[in-house]
C-alpha cells in the first residue's frame, strides 16, 4: 500500500480553521485519499474522501494538490470536539487488497485549545 | 440505530481463557473487518470477510478465528487468551468498492487480560 505521512501532532485555537496535511508521494493513479478521524475512547470515524478534485461536506474540506502527491483536510471552525488523531489513508478502492482494507498510520493528533 | 455494535464494550478475564466478541452491522454492506489497536494506538488490521469469505487475514495467531455466519455478523474466537492480547478491538464494515467506500466502526472492545 502506498504511504502516507503526516505530522505527529498539531494544536489550534478553538473557532480558527484548522488545515492538516499529508504527504503521499507514491500515490497511484486509482488510489482515493480518505481521512478518518479517531475521538478519545471512540471508534474512528469517516471524515472526507477525494481523488482529484477539492472535495466540501458539512465536517470538513479536502483540498488535494495538482500533483496529488499530498492534500490538506480543513476544518473551518475547530471546536473542542474536533480534539482528535487525524488519519491520512489511501485506498485503492477497485483492486487488490486496498480494496478490502484501510491502512492506518499514525495519524496527527489534533489539539484543540479553548 | 447503532450501524455497526459490538458486545461487549469491557473484557476483563484471565490468561489462558477462551472469548468472544460479537459484532453485527445494519448497513447492508457486504465487507466487514477486525482492527486491533494497541497500548500504542497504532490500529491493524487484523481481518477481512467479504460476503462470508474470508479475504484478508494478516499474521494473527491462529487462537483467533473468526466467524461469518451471515453478511452482517462478523464474530472474534479468541482461544487461550494471553497477556499481549489486550488491546481494543474495533469491528468496522463497508461497501467493498466504488467512490462511496466509506468504513463505519464501532465503538470497540477493551480487553484486559489479566
Amino acid at each position: 500500500d502506498a504511504k502516507t505521512t503526516q505530522p505527529n501532532s498539531m494544536e489550534s485555537n478553538e473557532e480558527e480553521p484548522v488545515h492538516l496535511p499529508c504527504n503521499h508521494s507514491t500515490i497511484s493513479g486509482t488510489d482515493y485519499i480518505h481521512w478518518y478521524r479517531q475521538l478519545p475512547s471512540q471508534g474512528p470515524e469517516y471524515v472526507i474522501h477525494g481523488l482529484t478534485s477539492n472535495v466540501n461536506n458539512r465536517m470538513a474540506s479536502l483540498a488535494i494538490a495538482e500533483d496529488r502527491k499530498s492534500s490538506t483536510l480543513i476544518l473551518h471552525r475547530a471546536t473542542l470536539r474536533d480534539a482528535a488523531v487525524y488519519y491520512c489513508i489511501l485506498r485503492d478502492t477497485y483492486s487488490g487488497a486496498g480494496s478490502y482494507q484501510l491502512t492506518f498510520g499514525k495519524g496527527t493528533k489534533l489539539s484543540v485549545i479553548p | 440505530d447503532t450501524a455497526v455494535s459490538q458486545t461487549p464494550k469491557y473484557l476483563v478475564t484471565q490468561m489462558g481463557n477462551d472469548k468472544s466478541i460479537k459484532c453485527e452491522q445494519n448497513l447492508g454492506h457486504d465487507t466487514m473487518y477486525w482492527y486491533k489497536q494497541d497500548s500504542k494506538k497504532f490500529l491493524k488490521i487484523m481481518f477481512s470477510y467479504n460476503n462470508k469469505e474470508l479475504i484478508i487475514n494478516e499474521t494473527v495467531p491462529n487462537r483467533f478465528s473468526p466467524k461469518s455466519p451471515d453478511k452482517a455478523h462478523l464474530n472474534l474466537h479468541i482461544n487461550s487468551l494471553e497477556l499481549g492480547d489486550s488491546a481494543v478491538y474495533f469491528c468496522a464494515s463497508s461497501q467493498v468498492q466504488g467512490a462511496r467506500a466509506e468504513a463505519f466502526f464501532g465503538q470497540g472492545t477493551r480487553l484486559t487480560v489479566v
